[in-house]
């Protein structure tokens, strides 16, 4: 069984802070990881994926995730955050073969103060 | 539209009652996924079609659930004889077929109330 756990339901920073939203994940087999965000009353929006090669992987928006096989984890990344950044942030993985659905964390609401 | 295109964007019926939600995927995208969304599970994976096969079932929560997909396209989720419990964001998303590291794209979802 595939799982992901982001273990805070929120995360609060300043504006122009830099802002770590945390993803840790377990599979048996090579993992692909996602980050999606979802604004109010909207489905969720792509930002970045890691599927092999370099452990830095930049996504959209500024976003970057660093990929660290020892410990699991896949933890996103802004040099900078924006108060338009304020969503709520998912972490998903799926493995590389076999079954094609996400299995998705339960959310990190993010949180920028002007 | 370039997106997934999910109708009704909000639904409102009586439990016991039968509700479809339609779901147009991004052209050309030959996976379509439906999750459901709600604040006690979270994120739940409910079936997968690529074509009109659908190789994934494992997610149906129960045989009042249902899904087709008609011309590799479309694709309605049914839900016979609603309950309370059904209420939810119902969420699409497709993908292209070519790899498997392809990331799925998301529908605005549907709001579904069971009165």
């Amino acid at each position: 069984a595939q799982s992901v756990a982001q273990p805070e339901d929120q995360v609060n920073v300043a504006e122009g802070n830099p802002l770590t939203v945390k993803c840790t994940y377990s599979v048996s087999g090579n993992p692909y990881l996602f980050w999606y965000v979802q604004y109010p009353n909207r489905g969720l929006q792509f930002l970045l994926k890691y599927i092999t090669g370099d452990n830095l992987v930049k996504g959209s928006y500024g976003f970057e995730a660093e990929f660290n096989k020892s410990q699991t984890s896949f933890h996103l990344k802004k040099p900078s955050a924006l108060v338009s950044d304020s969503a709520l942030y998912f972490c998903a993985v799926r493995v590389d073969t076999g079954r094609r659905a996400l299995t998705f964390g339960s959310g990190t609401r993010l949180q920028v103060q002007p | 539209g370039a997106g997934v295109s999910q109708s009704p964007s909000n639904k409102v019926t009586e439990k016991g009652k039968d509700v479809e939600l339609r779901c147009d995927p991004i052209s050309g995208h030959t996976a379509l996924y439906w999750y459901r969304q709600s604040l006690g599970q979270g994120l739940e994976f409910l079936i997968y079609f690529q074509g009109n096969s659908a190789p994934d079932k494992s997610g149906l929560p129960s045989d009042r659930f249902s899904a087709e997909r008609t011309g590799g396209s479309v694709s309605t989720l049914t839900i016979q004889r609603t309950q309370q419990e059904d209420s939810a964001v119902y969420l699409c998303a497709s993908s292209l077929r070519q790899g498997d590291n392809q990331p799925q794209h998301f529908g605005d979802g549907t709001r579904l109330s069971i009165l």
